[in-house]
């Protein structure tokens, strides 16, 4: 079976521009969750999204964005981007929503540099 | 607020022998537990977890300990290999399938 996949792998913008990044869950998952990792920390929450809905919202600003798609795929959405936006962004599958399904399988990640 | 510490942030160790990771947690509502390898390039890959209601968790070479009253959790590796050589990370799972990650711990097994 396929794991968590993630498009592009790697991405360079500019400051200022928006980005689009997707991922593709585990089959028969329902929640994919995202992630931003900063070179040598660790992940830090961004979205949740189950059954197409935002479920949880990390400390993030308004500049980014997410939705799910009725086939469970996932897009993020940076807008105006800074040079601190520069990060693994990674996307997380699961079966269902917090309280009955645990497990995160995590997608490769899309590398996004921002000049 | 919700936070996970972890260390040590690097370890080293000679093949064959243990390396323990430790982590506590702040938020008393986390009831599960995960741990996470990462090889550079890649994204985290799953090879742990621990519910609260259990105390121990072994998987070969691997095993997971939780004190849910002290709010500790570790991780043990034992008859390390050089392919154990990775960053660490521990997590705790909080609201809406929020993980809250440690900051990391890069394991160096040398031959």
């Amino acid at each position: 079976d396929a794991g968590v996949t993630q498009s592009p792998t790697h991405l360079i913008k500019t400051r200022g521009q928006q980005v689009t990044l997707r991922c593709s869950p585990i089959s028969g998952h329902k929640s994919v969750s995202w992630y931003q990792q900063v070179l040598g920390q660790g992940p830090q929450f961004i979205f949740q999204y189950y059954e197409k809905e935002e479920r949880g919202r990390g400390n993030f600003p308004d500049r980014f964005s997410a939705r799910q798609f009725p086939n469970y795929s996932s897009e993020l959405n940076v807008n105006a981007l800074l040079l601190g936006d520069s990060a693994l962004y990674l996307c997380a599958s699961s079966f269902g929503r917090s309280g009955n399904s645990y497990e995160q399988y995590f997608g490769p990640g899309t590398r996004l540099t921002v000049t | 607020g919700e936070n996970v510490e972890q260390h040590p942030s690097t370890l080293s160790v000679q093949e064959g022998d243990s390396a323990v990771i430790k982590c506590t947690y702040s938020d008393s509502a986390s009831n599960y537990f995960p741990w996470y390898k990462q090889e550079l390039g890649k994204g985290p890959q799953l090879i742990i977890d621990i519910r609260s209601n259990v105390g121990e968790k072994k998987d070969q070479r691997i095993a997971v300990t939780l004190n849910k009253t002290a709010k500790h959790f570790s991780l043990h590796i034992t008859e390390t290999q050089p392919e154990d050589s990775a960053v660490y990370f521990c997590a705790a799972l909080g609201s809406w399938g929020k993980l809250q990650f440690g900051a990391g711990t890069q394991v160096v097994v040398t031959p």
